[in-house]
């Protein structure tokens, strides 16, 4: 019973393809996050919702989207794929917006070539 | 402009011995610091945190010590065991526009203890 998990694990894909990380929690959280741990190991916060809404939006491109269907998921499509785009895509899930002891999922790696 | 600092990428230590993990940061305004712990493979797990009103919150072998004066927090875990073995991170929460909130987190200390 994983409580944050996403989908694949694993995405190797080619520059310029449209690609889709898909993300559920059964915590019964309000707040799901998507972060991005990039090559230097940076973990940082791309996008965060709290009962569907938009609550975070970091300085990502506009080629990632979120989209939360319901409090439970939270899918992140990114269009155009770009070679620096390579890097661990993890989600996350809170009660409230505190954005503490959150729950996160076991990580995506993209790999763009 | 890292605001959060982890200046070791690596300690390592006894089995049995004390880990401490140091953690600095640049903003007077966060109001709460947390540690996660991740292995390889895995997502980050919450390890402890600390409210910026208080100096020091302990839980079973893991103590986290809060020096605002010096903007630096401290983990330490005693006594080590090998499955302690992991990258820790540093997480210091920001509160802005819409009174939302978020982590800013540092680059992770890796931490063996060797048996």
């Amino acid at each position: 019973d994983t409580a944050v998990s996403q989908t694949p694990k694993y995405l190797v894909t080619q520059m310029g393809n449209d690609k889709s990380i898909k993300c559920e929690q059964n915590l019964g959280h309000d707040t799901m996050y998507w972060y991005k741990q990039d090559s230097k190991k940076f973990l940082k916060i791309m996008f965060s919702y709290n009962n569907k809404e938009l609550i975070i939006n970091e300085t990502v491109p506009n080629r990632f989207s979120p989209k939360s269907p319901d409090k439970a998921h939270l899918n992140l499509h990114i269009n155009s794929l770009e070679l620096g785009d390579s890097a661990v895509y993890f989600c996350a899930s809170s009660h409230g917006r505190g954005n503490t002891e959150a729950f996160f999922g076991q990580g995506t790696r993209l790999t763009v070539v | 402009d890292q605001q959060v600092k982890q200046n070791s990428p690596s300690l390592s230590v006894q089995e049995g011995r004390i880990s401490i993990l140091n953690c600095d940061y640049t903003n007077s305004m966060f109001d709460y610091f947390l540690w996660y712990k991740k292995y390889p493979a895995e997502g980050p797990t919450f390890l402890i945190s600390i409210s910026s009103i208080k100096d020091k919150n302990e839980d079973g072998r893991f103590t986290v010590f809060l020096n605002k004066s010096a903007k630096h927090l401290s983990l330490h875990i005693v006594p080590s065991q090998p499955g302690d073995s992991a990258v820790y991170f540093c997480a210091a929460r920001a509160i802005y526009a819409g009174n939302n909130r978020k982590l800013i987190w540092g680059l992770g200390t890796s931490l063996a203890v060797n048996p």
